[in-house]
């Protein structure tokens, strides 16, 4: 199993381009969801996704799109990139409530 | 106020000290308790399960939950550089607003000296 996949490992924007981030799991988890870390404020959930068709925003939601048309992949857009936007992100996937989150190796991402 | 709060440290410690890691919450709708040690430049991966109060030991781990207190604390024995890393305590309930997703403390930075 390769767990979370995710890419790509790093990349730079300038200010107002768009870009997607790829996860994808092979462990058949019904639940992924993604994360933006920065420094001094642990991980923040962006958004999140409990089946094939079902998404829902999380704590920190704008600017971001997701979609997740099968069980293995859930893509992350961004619309119009923002400076505010420079973080690393994870994508992480679970069987479902309570149970154990695999994260993935993350994507630094900087906008200019 | 956020809504876990952990102490960012750094922390650093000799080789073979006993650790002590914190984390204090408010959401008392928090049932399951987990501990992530995250390497430089690498995805957080999970070290310790716990669900509701009580004390679960992994060999040199121990996580406690005080639901009480609304603290819960990872105590690592036999320290070893290989420890180095930073520390994630995360909470979920199941109460809707909480279902399902993992509310993170800032993370705790611990370096093991030889």
């Amino acid at each position: 199993n390769a767990g979370v996949t995710q890419t790509p490992k790093f990349q730079v924007l300038k200010t107002g381009q768009s870009m997607t981030l790829q996860c994808a799991q092979d462990m058949n988890h019904e639940y992924m969801s993604w994360y933006r870390q920065d420094p001094g404020m642990g991980l923040r959930l962006i958004h999140y996704s409990v089946g094939a068709g079902i998404t829902d925003q999380g704590e920190v939601p704008n600017g971001y799109n997701v979609s997740r048309s099968t069980t293995e992949d859930f893509p992350l857009r961004l619309l119009s990139a923002a400076p505010s936007q420079t973080s690393v992100y994870f994508c992480a996937s679970g069987k479902g409530l309570g149970d154990t989150q695999y994260f993935g190796p993350g994507t630094r991402l900087t906008v200019l | 106020q956020k809504e876990v709060e952990q102490d960012p440290g750094p922390l650093s410690v000799p080789e073979g000290a006993i650790v002590s890691l914190n984390c204090t919450y408010s959401n008392s709708a928090f049932q399951y308790f987990m501990w992530y040690r995250q390497y430089s430049r690498k995805g957080p991966e999970l070290l310790m399960y716990t669900y509701s109060s009580g004390n679960k030991e992994d060999g040199r781990f121990t996580a406690q939950v005080d639901k009480s207190s609304k603290y819960i604390s990872l105590f690592i024995r036999d320290s070893q550089p290989s420890d180095s890393a930073t520390y994630l305590c995360a909470m979920t309930g199941v109460s809707s607003g909480s279902a399902r997703q993992l509310t993170f403390g800032s993370g705790t930075q611990l370096t093991v000296l030889p």
